[in-house]
This record gives structure tokens, C-alpha cells and sequence, in this order.
């Protein structure tokens, strides 16, 4: 689904670094989430937010942080990175009561 | 808090033959149920869903079925086909509007 894409697609760091990865979608929904995938646990939530002013802790929320640049921006943040938080990243778009669509996704490694 | 429990982990069914995924729910003011399937290395997609003012919900092979007093819901697929192997994820509406996703059902289709 093109109208929710993910920035970086695959991504290796080391622990410490910063890292910043990004959503954007052209769905004009109001309501955008990061998830954590891991094998075996599903999707967790991490942040969401049901419009540009409105933040909200998922969760998982411990070691991250989210901006909400616009209706069709969101982006998240690991401010220190540590190797526990190797995983597959997917951020979401949708709207009240509504399904969510996913964005492809970002592989992260952190060494 | 609240859960979502989802059994097997794990399914294999012969080709042509019927899978069913169950899943329970904890918060009983949930009233949206949807199903994602994610092949490998891609993004989870909405297969079908349904609503708590309706107790089945079909399509062509994949059928939903909701049991609001137990708070049950399952995934029936049928007449399975070598490209329905996939993990599948069931999923329910909070009370604050979030989604929280069960912990997966990969199922295998033998040939």
C-alpha cells in the first residue's frame, strides 16, 4: 500500500546513537501509530496520535519518543539506541472506528 | 490491562482442508474485530473484519464469527490453497479507540 511509506526500509546502528525513523502517509487519515514487531509477541503499540496536538504513550513507550510534524507526518525516535530494541518497526494510519493500514516497514539493527 | 488471547500459535492443515483461529478479548466495550494477514517479510493487511452488531461476516473462502457474551471471535478459512500460509493476526477495538493485536497464528498449508 503506497500511501503509507516508511523511512529508512532497513536500518544498523550502534548502541547510543540516535535514530530517527519516519512515516508519512497521503491517506488523509487523522489517526497514525508506530508498532514494535518482535517474533513470537505480535504488534505492540509504542505512541499513537489522533491528530497533530493529541500524543499518547502506548504500551512500550519506555526508549522512545514521536513528533507529530503534520496530519501526514509521524515520526519516531530512539534517543539512545540499545540492542533490545532490534526489531521490525510498522507505522499505521486510520481513522475512528475504522481499520488501520500499515506502512512496510523498517528492519532495525541496533549492534 | 486489556488482552487479546489467540490460539494456535502455530497451524498446519492439509491443502483443501479448513483452518480455524480463535481468539478472545478482554474489554467489553469492544465493538470492532479485524483480521490482518502478513506474509513473510511484508506488512500486515486487513483480510476481514466485523462489527459487534453482527454475529457472521463472510467472504468468498474466509468467514468471521463474534460471540459477544464469551467474547470470542474466529477466522475460518476454507478450501486452503499453498498461498493462505501465512501468520495471521486477530485484533479488537479498545474503549479509548486503540487496536490491540493478539500474538499471531502461523499457518502452514501441506501439500
Amino acid at each position: 500500500d503506497a500511501d503509507v511509506t516508511q523511512t529508512p526500509r532497513n536500518r544498523i546502528t550502534k548502541t547510543g546513537k540516535r535514530i530517527m525513523l519516519e512515516c508519512s502517509q497521503t491517506k488523509g487519515h487523522d489517526r497514525m501509530y508506530w508498532y514494535r514487531q518482535d517474533p513470537g509477541l505480535g504488534l505492540r503499540l509504542i505512541y499513537y496520535s489522533f491528530d497533530v496536538k493529541d500524543i499518547n504513550k502506548g504500551e512500550i513507550s519506555d526508549g522512545y519518543s514521536v513528533s507529530r510534524q503534520a496530519q501526514a507526518k509521524f515520526s519516531l525516535s530512539l534517543e539512545s539506541a540499545i540492542p533490545n530494541q532490534t526489531a521490525l518497526y510498522f507505522c499505521a494510519t486510520g481513522r475512528t472506528g475504522d481499520t488501520q493500514y500499515f506502512g512496510p516497514g523498517t528492519r532495525l539493527t541496533v549492534l | 490491562g486489556e488482552n487479546v488471547e489467540q490460539h494456535p500459535s502455530t497451524l498446519s492443515v492439509q491443502e483443501g482442508d479448513s483452518a480455524v483461529i480463535k481468539c478472545t478479548y478482554s474489554d467489553s466495550a469492544s465493538n470492532y474485530f479485524p483480521w490482518y494477514k502478513q506474509e513473510l517479510g511484508k506488512r500486515p493487511q486487513l483480510i476481514i473484519d466485523i462489527r459487534s452488531n453482527v454475529g457472521e461476516k463472510k467472504d468468498q473462502r474466509i468467514a468471521v464469527t463474534l460471540n459477544k457474551t464469551a467474547k470470542h471471535f474466529s477466522l475460518h478459512i476454507t478450501e486452503t490453497q499453498p498461498e493462505d500460509s501465512a501468520v495471521y493476526f486477530c485484533a479488537a477495538s479498545l474503549r479509548d479507540d486503540k487496536i490491540i493485536f493478539g500474538k499471531g497464528t502461523r499457518l502452514h498449508i501441506l501439500p
